[in-house]
Parts: C-alpha cells; sequence; structure tokens
C-alpha cells in the first residue's frame, strides 16, 4: 500500500513550457486534491475532484487545469508555465463525506521551479 | 464557512507537554475540528479530529471548549521530531474543502 505517490519529484520548466503532474491513490478514495505552497506559506487549494470525471475549482485555480479520467489518478497541467507557479506542489487524498471523515493523506511534494 | 486563528509561533521545552490553541468562533453545531502537522518540506500529516468531545489519539489529545469556540492540540511529551507547523483547521460543509491557514510553528528546545 503505497498511498499518495506523485511524480516526478522534481522540475525545472522555462516559462511558457507545459508540463503534467501525476497523483495517484491506492486507497480506493472519492476526493483528491491539489495545493500548492509557496516559501513560508500555509496551502492553497488548487482543483479538487470528488470522483471519477468529476474536478472544481479550488482557491487559486488560474494557470491550471485538471483532469480525474480514473478514480485512482489526479492529474495537473500547467499549460503556459510562469515563473509564478514555482512552488510546491501536494497531492492529497479522502474517503468519502458521507462518513464525515474527512482525514486527508497526501504526497511528497512535487519541486517546480520556473525560469 | 468557520475560521481558525492560531498564534503563529511557540516554543517547547523538550519533554514538556505543548498546548497548541486555536480560536474557532464561528464554527457550526456539525462542523469537526482538524489538526496537521508539517514536519519541514514534507506533505502535512493528519493528527487528530473531533467534534464536541475531548480525543486521544497516540499522537495526541484535542480538548475542545465546551461552547465549542476553541480548542488545543496537546502533545504530552514533545520530542525534538514534533518540530513543526500545526494546522488548525475547520472544513467548510458544502464540501470537503480544507483551507490551510499559516498554522503555528512549534520549536521544541533541547
Amino acid at each position: 500500500n503505497a498511498g499518495v505517490t506523485q511524480t516526478p519529484k522534481f522540475r525545472v520548466l522555462k516559462t511558457g513550457q507545459s508540463m503534467t503532474l501525476l497523483c495517484a491513490q491506492d486507497m480506493n478514495h472519492e476526493y483528491m486534491y491539489w495545493y500548492r505552497q509557496d516559501p513560508g506559506m500555509g496551502l492553497r487549494l488548487i482543483h479538487y475532484s470528488v470522483g471519477e470525471g468529476t474536478t472544481a475549482k479550488g482557491e487559486v485555480p488560474d494557470g491550471y487545469n485538471v483532469s480525474r479520467l480514473k478514480k485512482q489518478n489526479f492529474l495537473l497541467g500547467l499549460e503556459s508555465a510562469a515563473p509564478s507557479q514555482t512552488s510546491v506542489y501536494f497531492c492529497a487524498s479522502s474517503y468519502d463525506r458521507r462518513t464525515t471523515y474527512n482525514e486527508q493523506f497526501f504526497g511528497p511534494g512535487t519541486r517546480l521551479t520556473v525560469l | 464557512d468557520a475560521k481558525t486563528t492560531q498564534p503563529p509561533s511557540m516554543d517547547c521545552a523538550e519533554g514538556r507537554a505543548a498546548n497548541l490553541p486555536c480560536n474557532h468562533s464561528t464554527i457550526s453545531g456539525n462542523e469537526y475540528v482538524y489538526w496537521y502537522r508539517q514536519i519541514h518540506s514534507q506533505g502535512p500529516q493528519y493528527i487528530i479530529h473531533g467534534l464536541k468531545n475531548n480525543e486521544t489519539n497516540e499522537m495526541a489529545s484535542l480538548i475542545i471548549t465546551e461552547d465549542r469556540k476553541s480548542s488545543t492540540l496537546i502533545l504530552p511529551h514533545a520530542t525534538l521530531r514534533d518540530t513543526a507547523v500545526y494546522y488548525c483547521i475547520v472544513p467548510m460543509n458544502r464540501d470537503d474543502k480544507i483551507i490551510f491557514g499559516k498554522g503555528t510553528r512549534l520549536h521544541i528546545l533541547p
């Protein structure tokens, strides 16, 4: 049971390049989330998904797109990277709102630098 | 939506109990209080959650006031490995979004 994994761990992009971050979970969780964390700041929610085939915007969605084609995977895309998107990106997953239990399990993070 | 207020930083001597306060004065009757922590450069880690009763697990205890407007996370015997940022969170009821504030940076002093 690997929990939540993220690929890649590190990446350096040039302004205008595109890339996709992959998050995978093996806990059969319904909900998945993408956060970003800038130095000295708390986590900010980018997008989230409440189930396969669904996505929704979080606090800071601009410049990002997401897809949840399979329940276990949640992809975060940057179509045209900007230096302001330099950050650490965390993925998380959680079970089911019907349990009223909202423990989120986090991945190890992806460190992205945009030059 | 309920919001939380935490002190930006605290110190605690190693081996002593660390008591981290959190104010959530606008919490609704059916909203839970969750605590997470983030050790440097790692993803946040769930610690504990509660509704109205005090809770204890292998990591910590959570004391919630009777009016539910504040809570305290207690690490009974703090070690250097407990140095981290601690987040008190009350998720919005409409959906499962969790809003992380800046948390409390806990320094354990040897």
